[in-house]
């Protein structure tokens, strides 16, 4: 099993500004997955990070608006950019375990909401 | 496109009584199909796997099966409880990407 921390928890933003959500797993995984969950809704891919390579993004999602950094093994940041009302939604980072077809696990998520 | 749904009206039941979850799915072949449950403010929580080629999967009192001729995966909690309340999450996934995809939930009320 993994255990997934994730900061904030939650934050308020002002339209414009950036907010760098940062994921920290207690031991070394290749793929990191970064979701969102927007209020009432499933989760939506945003893209899978992959250490010493650039993020792989998903249909709707671009490097500009969500960088991806993954310096190591055990960690990831999200920056949500020049945020408006619209990315109001929880983000989540994911491991999995060893394989591909094991469970994923999850942070318990950052709370965003922008004014 | 590929579609997952989920029973969208939340489901309600008398505590003891078995819950029966749903979840459908178009334009996929997953190699493994996986129930998450989801508490309010909380991440999504493991449940069970069950890959394509296994009809029924069963942990404690979670039963899950997986029919991939009818695209559907059922999921089952006997004897539930008021602690069994959540959101419980389908979620598809490819042998070769490792990557998820979610159905949108359903939420399960069990009443004592």
């Amino acid at each position: 099993s993994a255990v997934i921390s994730q900061k904030p928890s939650r934050d308020i933003c002002q339209r414009g500004t950036s907010l760098t959500i940062q994921c920290q797993v207690d031991s070394q995984v290749t793929m990191m997955f970064w979701y969102r969950q927007q209020p009432g809704q499933s989760l939506t891919l945003i893209a899978t990070a992959n250490q010493g390579s650039e993020a792989t993004y998903e249909s709707g999602f671009v490097i500009d608006k969500f960088p991806i950094s993954r310096p190591n093994l055990t960690f990831s940041t999200l920056t949500v950019s020049n945020m408006s009302p619209e990315d109001s939604s929880i983000y989540l980072c994911s491991v999995t375990g060893s394989g591909f077809n094991t469970e994923a696990f999850f942070g318990q998520g950052t709370r965003l909401t922008v004014v | 496109s590929q579609k997952i749904e989920q029973n969208s009206e939340a489901l309600n039941i008398q505590e003891g009584k078995t819950a029966t979850l749903t979840c459908n799915y178009t334009n996929y072949s997953p190699a493994y199909l996986q129930w998450y449950r989801q508490d309010p403010g909380r991440g999504p929580v493991f449940l069970l796997l069950i890959r394509e080629n296994e009809k029924e999967k069963r942990k404690e009192r979670l039963k899950v099966t997986f029919d991939t001729t009818l695209k559907q995966s059922l999921f089952h909690i006997t004897a539930s409880q008021p602690a069994d309340s959540a959101t419980y999450l389908c979620a598809l996934g490819s042998s070769n990407t490792g990557k998820l995809i979610f159905g949108q939930g359903t939420t399960l009320q069990v009443k004592p």
